[in-house]
């Protein structure tokens, strides 16, 4: 069966420091991945996305990226993390062939103070 | 306008109650529609898919209007355990063949005794 596993779980992190959160998928291959982002009180803000190696498109211009080193692993990062960077952060995958479901990871609880 | 867009809420309803939450999308060439739902701060699952033709899953059951580009959810004899918030989700086809997920910000129902 497939899982996704997301690390870390929770982080906090200084203005200005960088942030690394990574997702793998497992028991699947050539998956569709996401990262969506949910601010406090607010609805899923998709940031990236990814159909392949290598491949990733940005949904909205922001201070983060994204890459796909592998088939089945995806990674946020930022080099300086702001304020505005605080929220729940959750990576997903789907079938190469377009869904329907989009299985979520457990999320990471970013606070940057 | 938001691509998907829900009340917010909060539905504050009484054990057994019947609630129904709509959900509007702007993207008419839109093909998959899902209700979601999430409990407070953990992921999103898989609720149900939305068919042309109407569905329904136990208490729940779920209508799609494409003329009018709405989706709603029913929730029938409401219990304590469904409180959550439900995300209303639409795909939008990309340009790239990719298979994107929107989300809505959520409606938030509150079942009270």
């Amino acid at each position: 069966s497939q899982t996704i596993h997301q690390w870390p779980a929770t982080l906090v992190q200084p203005v200005g420091s960088p942030l690394s959160l990574e997702c793998t998928v497992e028991g699947t291959s050539n998956p569709n991945l996401y990262w969506y982002r949910q601010a406090a009180g607010r609805g899923l803000q998709l940031l990236f996305y990814s159909v392949g190696i290598g491949q990733i498109s940005s949904e909205v211009p922001q201070n983060l990226s994204a890459s796909r080193p592998q088939d089945r692993q995806f990674i946020l990062s930022s080099k300086k993390l702001l304020l505005s960077d605080s929220g729940f952060y959750l990576c997903a995958w789907t079938t190469g062939t377009g869904g329907p479901e989009l299985f979520f990871g457990e999320g990471s609880r970013l606070t940057v103070l | 306008r938001k691509e998907v867009e829900q009340d917010p809420g909060p539905f504050n309803v009484p054990e057994g109650a019947t609630v129904a939450f709509n959900c509007t999308y702007s993207n008419s060439a839109s093909q998959s529609f899902f209700w979601y739902r999430q409990d407070c701060r953990k992921e999103p699952k898989l609720l149900m898919s939305v068919y042309s033709s109407g569905n329904e899953d136990g208490r729940f059951t779920a209508q799609l209007n494409r003329a009018s580009q709405y989706i709603s959810l029913l929730i029938r004899d409401s219990k304590l355990s469904d409180s959550a918030t439900y995300l209303c989700v639409v795909d939008t086809p990309g340009m790239d063949s990719s298979y994107k997920l929107i989300f809505g910000s959520g409606t938030r129902l509150l079942v009270r005794p």
